[in-house]
């Protein structure tokens, strides 16, 4: 069973368009997060949720909007796509019972978003 | 403001040389420490952390890191390198606050020849 399951893999399409990434745990942790790698390999934080509320909120443009329906689940959406959004996304969850972070993090295996 | 540093792009090892893999970092008061590593299409694995207590490390697929305070340095070794070894490493510092973030560094490329 995969732990933190990212769809879709891969996401090709035209500059304007919105789109959504889903993500999902089975690891029953309380901590999700939203994680852009550029094509630099370079690793930048944009959200986190602890139990279904947002707790860190990076300098990210407002047409990225997550939600977390219940804290298993931490979806993406972005509104009018421009060509500096291609990267790869990555969900992490960990389990950092009240408030402790020294818990490890574990990856999806990433949404790479293509834009045209 | 927290900060890592990887000093090497790359690192170059030979089948059954001891490897290090090099990180400093800068963060106010003491350090949650992390390794991860990522192979080609996948996400981050975990491969050690440094909470508190003894200042080496021990970690999955024989890996270790050595904490140093003075020299505020977290470098990751292996005795005797694989070839499944060459991925990319990050190195990756928390402080100790409630919910601060996970900072990363740039990332070290390893590459283990036969």
């Amino acid at each position: 069973d995969t732990a933190v399951s990212q769809t879709p893999k891969y996401l090709v399409t035209q500059m304007g368009n919105d789109k959504s990434i889903k993500c999902e745990q089975n690891l029953g942790h309380d901590t999700m997060y939203w994680y852009k790698q550029d094509s630099k390999k370079f690793l930048k934080i944009m959200f986190s949720y602890n139990n279904k509320e947002l707790i860190i909120n990076e300098t990210v443009p407002n047409r990225f909007s997550p939600k977390s329906p219940d804290k298993a689940h931490l979806n993406l959406h972005i509104n009018s796509l421009e060509l500096g959004d291609s990267a790869v996304y990555f969900c992490a969850s960990s389990q950092d019972p009240g408030g402790s972070v020294n818990q490890p993090q574990h990856f999806g295996d990433g949404t790479r978003l293509s834009i045209l | 403001a927290q900060s890592v540093a990887q000093p090497e792009d790359q690192v170059n090892v030979a089948e059954g040389n001891p490897l290090t893999v090099k990180c400093t970092y800068s963060v106010s008061g003491n350090p949650y420490l992390f390794w991860y590593v990522q192979y080609p299409n996948r996400g981050l694995q975990f491969l050690l952390k440094y909470i508190t207590g003894d200042n080496l490390v021990k970690g999955s697929y024989g890996f270790e890191a050595e904490f140093n305070k003075s020299q505020t340095s977290f470098h990751l070794k292996k005795p005797s390198a694989l070839v499944s070894d060459s991925a990319l490493y990050f190195c990756a510092v928390r402080d100790r606050t409630g919910y601060s973030t996970l900072t990363f560094g740039k990332g070290t490329m390893l590459l283990v020849s036969p």
